[in-house]
């Protein structure tokens, strides 16, 4: 299957910093990407989808100032979380539907974020 | 927007049997739905799909049913092993977005 990249693995950092967490497709255009957050134990709740080129479309509840996110080109995918308190503390979870499918999401292999 | 239940969140079987996860929804314009095998700390993998124009299907020892008039799916997974053990998800998706099921957490017991 398709191959999506995600950078860094884990990340700890202090309260009110912004965090960036990149997703490559390595293989394959994507067109759409999907950021997911998972919290312990508990199921994937989308955050955003994100086409290339334009602005992200965010699911209700989901602050868009505040998890910035940025769909540049094909293969990359960007979000920041930005002033990062513990409650932000998450596995964040991105995927891409590549060019030509509708369907099957490929994922990453997700980004642990700890916030003291 | 789209509701997924998943039921049970937690099933234990022994080994060899069969275990079945069941999903409703409620947006009917759903038509591509995808169960995910997930391991502890690690990404979903796609185990299974099906589509609106299909009523079942199987996979070795997998098998997933769809019944659209009732906005439930199903899978099934006979001769369990102590591999299978892990949280399965389900998802409903209309091409453009995914809503996933709030998992269930399989042990096989050996």
């Amino acid at each position: 299957g398709a191959v999506v990249s995600q950078h860094p693995s884990r990340v700890i950092c202090k309260s009110g910093t912004s965090v960036k967490i990149e997703c490559r497709s390595l293989d394959f255009q994507a067109t759409t990407m999907f950021w997911y957050r998972q919290f312990p134990k508990q199921s994937l709740m989308l955050m955003a989808t994100s086409n290339e080129g334009s602005k992200a479309t965010y699911e209700q509840g989901v602050e868009k100032d505040k998890f910035l996110i940025n769909h540049a080109s094909l293969t990359l995918s960007t979000l920041t979380v930005t002033s990062a308190h513990p409650e932000d503390s998450s596995f964040y979870i991105c995927s891409s539907i590549g060019a030509g499918r509708t369907d099957t999401q490929y994922f990453g292999p997700g980004t642990r974020l700890t916030v003291l | 927007g789209e509701n997924v239940e998943q039921h049970p969140s937690t099933l234990s079987v022994q080994e060899g049997d069969s275990a079945v996860i069941k999903c409703t929804y409620s947006d009917s314009a759903s038509n591509y739905f995808p169960w995910y095998k997930q391991e502890l700390g690690k990404r979903p993998q796609l185990i299974i799909d099906i589509r609106s124009n299909v009523g079942e299907k199987k996979d070795q020892r997998i098998a997933v049913t769809l019944n659209k008039t009732a906005k439930h799916f199903s899978l099934h997974i006979t001769e369990t092993q102590p591999e299978d053990s892990a949280v399965y998800f389900c998802a409903a998706s209309t091409g453009n977005q995914f809503y996933f099921g709030t998992g269930t957490s399989l042990t096989v017991i050996p």
